[in-house]
């Protein structure tokens, strides 16, 4: 059983430009989720998807940031013209979901770097 | 929403000792886990504890939900011990975690 993958695990670029990140959750898990974590501070919620559907946003995240989860699979999370203020590690995580037990498993997580 | 706080935000160990981690939350939740960071960023499961007691080798958790609060026991430190310990909770109605801010570990030889 594999767990979370992200990729790229790292990604420096300059502002303006667009990058977009992958994740793939689990096999089987129906639930994904989207975390932001800036350096001494714990990861902060952006998104999450039950299947292929994105059921809640955070006021984190800008109309510069897009997510999809097509087909309830994989998800990518987009962002648009970085800005310096968007440097941190960007954290997938993904549960099974159905029932209270539902633990989130996260990824190694990509670290964004804008110059 | 709900606030999560972690004590102490900083604990220097010698190896072998043993340390307890604090967590408050300040509404009811459906889940509570702790994480241990490791230096490369990676979120290591530790515990997912919403109520009770649970022990896996040296660490064990304690979670009072009536009380609102839950302990993390490392026993016998470490060196690879070190690293950042978070509390999460989930509140009730939501499905995302609220993470406290952490406790960052040190265990020396």
């Amino acid at each position: 059983d594999t767990g979370v993958s992200q990729d790229p695990r790292h990604k420096i670029t300059k502002r303006g430009q667009n990058v977009t990140f992958r994740c793939d959750p689990i096999s089987e898990h129906n639930r994904l989720y989207w975390y932001r974590q800036t350096l001494g501070q714990g990861p902060e919620f952006l998104t999450y998807f039950q299947n292929e559907a994105q059921l809640e946003k955070s006021r984190l995240l800008s109309d510069r940031f897009s997510a999809e989860r097509p087909k309830g699979s994989f998800s990518t999370l987009e962002i648009q013209r970085t800005e310096q203020g968007d440097s941190a590690m960007y954290l997938c995580a993904s549960s099974p979901g159905g029932g209270l037990a539902d633990t989130q498993y996260f990824g190694p997580g990509t670290r964004l770097t804008v110059l | 929403g709900i606030q999560v706080e972690q004590s102490p935000p900083d604990l220097i160990l010698q190896e072998g000792a043993n340390s307890t981690l604090r967590c408050n939350f300040s509404d009811s939740v459906n889940n509570l886990q702790w994480f241990h960071q490791n230096p490369w960023g990676q979120l290591i499961n530790l515990f997912y504890i919403p109520s009770g007691t649970k022990q896996n080798g040296r660490l064990s958790a304690t979670t009072v939900a009536t009380e609102r609060y839950s302990l993390l026991y490392i026993s016998s430190s470490q060196t690879t011990d070190s690293g950042v310990y978070f509390c999460a909770v989930v509140s009730k109605g939501r499905r995302a975690l609220t993470f406290g801010s952490g406790t960052r570990l040190q265990v020396q030889p």
